[in-house]
């Protein structure tokens, strides 16, 4: 049972916009702390997409955004493309545990 | 470019230990620190602590206190993970990660394979 709750799956059609949910509690997402969102392609080692809610490092195309509302963050996906299907991770800080936490992972399969 | 390289694939037996290395180069070692995280077969992400390369200061998961000790080398930039008392669901992909306590980190090891089986 993670910490930060996310769907299991999600799927769209090339072209599509899909949206994936974060949801912590106020000892993580509502305490204010930052929420950052990986991509792992099958096989390989994770990869920073957005960090500090909706900062995009260097080389992620302006496809893939982040908000935040409440103890819940947001990583959205425009124009879906095949290469977009992978596993998608939020990560946060929460004061309870006084550590790291990752939410349980999304499967993004584009149709 | 930043690398974060490890050591290679590990099978042990429970109840053994295990340690983990992460050579990184392109960068200011004691700059950032180094997150460990690992990833059970066909299971999420879970982090299992920081290290300061600057400072040695570390913040262990909650879960792992007192079976788990990262270090670093800064002669070499290269930072390490021990792991004790090894049990069945520790086997999982190790990864080694550059960034600081709170935030995001930014580049990755490729992962150490860590078996578990008698």
């Amino acid at each position: 049972q993670s910490v930060l709750t996310q769907p299991p799956s999600v799927s769209g059609a090339p072209g599509q916009r899909v949206t994936i949910s974060c949801t912590g509690s106020s000892s993580n997402i509502g305490a204010g702390y930052d929420v950052h969102w990986y991509q792992q392609l099958p096989g390989t080692a994770p990869k920073l997409l957005i960090y500090g809610i909706s900062n995009r490092p260097s080389g992620v195309p302006d496809r893939f955004s982040g908000s935040k509302s409440g103890t819940s963050a947001s990583l959205a996906i425009t124009g879906l493309q095949a290469e977009d299907e992978a596993a998608y991770y939020c990560q946060s800080y929460d004061d309870s545990l006084n550590g790291v936490v990752f939410g349980g992972g999304t499967k993004l399969t584009v149709l | 470019q930043v690398q974060l390289v490890q050591s290679g694939a590990e099978v042990k037996k429970p109840g053994a230990s295990v340690k983990v290395s992460c050579k990184a180069s392109g960068y200011t070692f004691t700059s950032y620190g180094i997150s460990w995280v690992r990833q059970a077969p066909g299971q999420g992400l879970e982090w299992m602590g920081w290290i300061s390369a600057y400072n040695g200061n570390t913040n262990y998961a909650q879960k792992l206190q007192g079976r788990v000790t990262m270090t670093t080398d800064t002669s070499t930039s290269t930072a390490y993970m021990d792991l004790r008392s090894l049990r069945s669901d520790d086997t999982a992909v190790y990864y080694c990660a550059r960034g600081t306590n709170f935030g995001p980190v930014d580049y990755w090891g490729q992962g150490t394979l860590v078996t578990v089986s008698s």
